[in-house]
């Protein structure tokens, strides 16, 4: 069964300073690999996927992700962190037609 | 615009009381996802689509009821709901394979 792991249920950071929010991912074919975020009172918004090529995925709002295959992660990061991306964040895992599943999140909490 | 439309919004009910939450989709896709969302176990997949009229359990489907007789209309059926079906439920809709998902805005349930 595939499963994906946030290890930290918060994250905290200063306005300007990188940020990463890590995830890990056990699936038994090749991954397909999603972040999504969440604002209060909204549904989930889609951020970037891996799904094949270059490891490191660019997406919405400055943030990319880095596809390690060997540690089977994909953190997600920013290199410059605005009181705006404070957000519930989730990582997901899909191994090609299976459904989609869903890391606990990660809270992602920027301060001025 | 393209978009899954829950409804309702916000929903109060009593035990024992049988319920519908609507979801429709407007893109055609042949995928359709019911999740939960409580504090701590991120989202849980209730049920799921792969096309009309056909239908199968996630990882949480006791309590709940789905069916699609058509593909843009994916129902999640609480028969006899109770306290601990309070929770906030999602919808998704997809094309499947590297696609990713697009949510509902939510709809958030509370049972006393």
């Amino acid at each position: 069964a595939q499963s994906v792991a946030q290890p930290e249920d918060q994250v905290n950071v200063a306005e300007g300073n990188p940020l990463t929010v890590k995830c890990t991912y056990s699936v038994s074919g090749n991954p397909y690999l999603f972040w999504y975020v969440q604002y209060p009172n909204r549904g989930l918004q889609f951020l970037l996927k891996y799904i094949t090529g270059d490891n490191l995925v660019k997406g919405s709002y400055g943030f990319e992700a880095e596809f390690n295959k060997s540690q089977t992660s994909f953190h997600l990061k920013k290199p410059s962190a605005l009181v705006s991306d404070s957000a519930l964040y989730f990582c997901a895992v899909r191994d090609g037609y299976s459904t989609l599943t869903f890391g606990k999140g990660t809270m992602l909490l920027v301060s001025p | 615009e393209a978009q899954v439309t829950q409804n309702p919004r916000y929903l109060i009910t009593v035990t024992g009381k049988k319920l519908t939450v609507t979801c429709s989709q407007n893109m055609n896709h042949e995928y359709m996802s019911w999740y939960r969302q409580d504090p701590g176990l991120g989202l849980r997949q209730i049920y799921y689509s792969m096309n009309v009229e056909v239908t199968d359990k996630g990882d949480v489907p006791e309590g709940y009821k789905v069916s699609r007789k058509e593909k843009r209309n994916f129902p999640l059926i609480l028969e006899s709901p109770s306290p601990n079906q309070t929770s906030l439920y999602f919808c998704a809709s997809s094309q499947g394979g590297d696609y990713g998902y697009t949510f509902g805005s939510g709809t958030r349930l509370t049972v006393v």
